[in-house]
């Protein structure tokens, strides 16, 4: 299987800020990595697919970029409703899998 | 617009099987080359993807559930449903279904798209 890394695991921030955030996959998935936000209680919601387009709907403050192994997410002038945590996921080859996560906290 | 909505059991006894249903608006499930998945969340292991099928009869698993699960699907109710046999504690966890937005004719995903509400479901005896 697939190994995804994701750090920081949390990360601190206020705002208006911009954060990013990393995603490093055990083997090469090309362009096949896609990122979710999950608030507690919801399911995750679908932000990025391949790596750096925009789900539709998806405020544009949201970007990934990334290929290969290393791919980032990163928010531009953070809102409280961005507040959540954040997960990659590659869709590169069977099984799928999932990152443990990186909080995003006030 | 594109709706699931899981049914099924929340409790279960170790050995039993867990049976879910997510019903599908917005969409046939039998058209459009969706790829209709189940995932599942627990605090001591995360997200994990089960398993997807398309075309109403194909179907890929997660060799980690060996041969525990079984997916399937009734199109005249535009439903999909998981089956995981022989539950232990193991298996507590909140389930998902969800669309994945890929293109089975091309073998590409891009993505889980739309999700059902979840269901907590809670293996004890």
């Amino acid at each position: 299987d697939i190994q995804m890394t994701q750090s920081p695991s949390s990360l601190s921030a206020s705002v208006g800020d911009t954060v990013s955030m990393s995603c490093r996959a055990s083997q090469s998935i090309s362009s096949s990595l896609n990122w979710y936000q999950q608030k507690p209680g919801e399911a995750p919601k679908l932000l990025i697919y391949a790596a750096s387009f925009l789900q539709t709907g998806v405020p544009s403050g949201f970007s990934g970029s990334g290929s290969g192994t290393d791919f980032t997410l990163t928010i531009s002038s953070l809102q409280s409703e961005d507040f959540a945590t954040y997960y990659c996921q590659q869709s590169y080859s069977t099984p799928f899998t999932f990152g443990q996560g990186t909080k995003v906290e006030i | 617009q594109v709706q699931l909505q899981q049914s099924g059991p929340g409790l279960l006894k170790p050995s039993q099987t867990l049976s879910l249903t997510c019903t599908v608006s917005g969409v046939s499930i039998s058209s459009g080359g969706y790829y209709w998945s189940w995932i599942r969340q627990s605090s001591g292991k995360g997200l994990e993807w089960l398993g997807y099928m398309f075309n109403s009869a194909h179907s890929y698993y997660n060799p980690s559930l060996k041969s525990r699960i079984t997916l399937s699907a009734d199109t005249s109710k535009n439903q999909f449903s998981l089956r995981l046999s022989f539950v232990t504690a193991a298996d507590t966890a909140v389930y998902y279904c969800a669309r994945d937005q890929g293109a089975a004719a091309d073998g590409v995903h891009y993505g889980m798209d739309f999700w059902g509400q979840g269901t907590m479901v809670t293996v004890s005896s």
